[in-house]
């Protein structure tokens, strides 16, 4: 199952502001919404970005997406100690006729 | 409030045969397509199955095709999957997930449940 491209890791100093990217293909990313998920040590995934930049009723509005042809991005701004986790996109495959999800991102605080 | 709260992870050995539940309330649970999607230990998040809200219409990933199997109860806001030639490689926390609106990806998680696959 082919898989989104995402950078292992990803750091910065409290206060700053850290960006993923996400690489996909015309059959994914090129037609799809994208979401993003935040999976904090040892718990599940939880959603973070919908249709590539819509944040759920909850999520602070430092958390944001965005979509340009076949890739995506998620943007950390004001980055704290409590945004330590692993990142995932995801999007449908219409070649595969299923999910592909991102390789994960690890983000660290300094 | 949505909530999706998976069973039946065990241990077993290479062949065996496992059935996963994911029992869901606080949504019309006959409104939403939905997802089984598992993570090996230290690893990342791999889609391994679909299903619509009828239960008509499923999709599989390769690595599972043949052995596994999606299906849902509506009355019983249940879902299900069969694990069957259960191999090591299979092994890791099953999380079931909820299909967002139209082309949206998964919106809400289960906490998981986990299946290890040794002898």
């Amino acid at each position: 199952q082919s898989v989104l491209t995402q950078p292992p890791s990803a750091s910065e100093t409290p206060g700053q502001r850290v960006t993923i990217s996400c690489s996909g293909s015309s059959s994914n990313i090129g037609r799809k919404p994208v979401n993003w998920y935040q999976q904090l040590p040892g718990a599940a995934p939880k959603l973070l970005i919908y249709r590539s930049s819509q944040r759920p009723s909850g999520v602070p509005d430092r958390f944001s997406g965005s979509k340009s042809g076949t890739s995506a991005s998620l943007a950390i701004s004001g980055l704290q100690s409590e945004d330590e986790a692993d990142y995932y996109c995801a999007a449908w495959d219409d070649s595969l006729n299923g999910y592909v999800f991102g390789t994960g991102t690890k983000v660290t605080v300094l | 409030e949505v909530q999706l709260v998976e069973s039946g992870g065990g241990l077993l050995q290479p062949g065996g045969s496992l059935r996963l539940s994911c029992a869901v309330s606080g949504f019309t649970f006959s409104n939403y397509w939905m997802n089984w999607v598992r993570q090996a230990p230290g690893k990342g998040l791999v889609w391994v199955s679909i299903i619509n809200n009828e239960g008509s219409d499923t999709s599989y990933a390769d690595s599972v095709k043949g052995r596994f199997t999606i299906f849902r109860d509506n009355a019983k806001n249940t879902l299900f999957l069969q694990m069957n030639s259960l191999r090591p490689e299979d092994t890791g926390v099953y999380y079931c997930g909820r299909d967002g609106d139209g082309d949206d990806p998964i919106d809400y998680w289960g906490q998981g449940t986990l299946v290890t696959v040794s002898s």
